[in-house]
């Protein structure tokens, strides 16, 4: 199974400061077709997963455009330009190459400080 | 709008059977391919299993295998997962989603099912 792994766990951040999350796979993401399939899932506290980023880079409909993703290959990175208050919650990574499973990275906790 | 509702979660004593539900709407249900994964609580994302638009193809994670079998019914938009011989271990909040087309996983979920394993 591949294995996702994001650092960091815990994300202390201030309002309007920048947030990155790294995502790192145990193999590569690129499968035969050319396409990564790296995705990024937002859960606010109390909320069920909601999916940010597909394909590591696609914005899903009515993300706003602070969130970007990058990345190729094994690392990946989602990162917020300005955190607002509303971008508390865990973040997480999820490979749909090599499956099944599908496989998520431990979350990473964002919270304001 | 996609709505996806899930339904079913109960407390049930080990070894025990139980049958969630996920009804669907604001979507062409069998042209997606749909999924069932978990979230223990304070604990992160287990996908459980995935179903194919036409119920043909399924998969499931190791930890379910030979206990769990997740299906379909077209003509009534629903999903299903029949949880049988179950462990503390499987106590979560279990939540269907559904894909968009071509590898496109995960885009819609729902607000998750609480299933409680305990005696």
């Amino acid at each position: 199974d591949v294995v996702m792994t994001q650092s960091p766990l815990s994300l202390p951040v201030t309002l309007g400061q920048p947030a990155s999350i790294s995502c790192r796979s145990s193999q590569s993401l690129v499968y035969s077709d050319g396409n990564t399939y790296l995705n990024w899932f937002q859960q606010r506290p109390g909320q069920s997963p909601r999916r940010l980023i597909y394909k590591v880079s696609n914005r899903d409909s009515g993300v706003p455009d602070r969130f970007s993703g990058s990345g190729s290959g094994t690392d990946f990175t989602l990162k917020i330009s300005r955190v607002e208050a509303e971008d508390v919650g865990v973040y997480y990574c999820m490979q749909g190459t090599h499956w099944p499973p599908f496989t998520f990275g431990q979350g990473t906790r964002l919270e304001i400080k | 709008e996609v709505q996806l509702v899930e339904s079913g979660g109960v407390v049930v004593q080990p070894g025990g059977s139980l049958r969630l539900s996920c009804a669907a709407s604001g979507f062409t249900f069998d042209d997606y391919t749909m999924h069932w994964v978990r979230q223990a609580p304070g604990k992160g994302l287990e996908w459980v299993s995935l179903i194919s638009w036409d119920g043909g193809s399924t998969y499931y994670a190791d930890s379910v295998k030979g206990r769990f079998t997740i299906s379909r019914d077209n003509s009534k938009n629903s999903l299903y997962l029949q949880m049988n011989s179950l462990r503390t271990e499987d106590t979560a909040l279990y939540y269907c989603a559904k894909d968009g087309y071509g590898g496109n996983w995960l885009d819609y979920w729902g607000q998750g099912t609480l299933v409680t394993v305990s005696s």
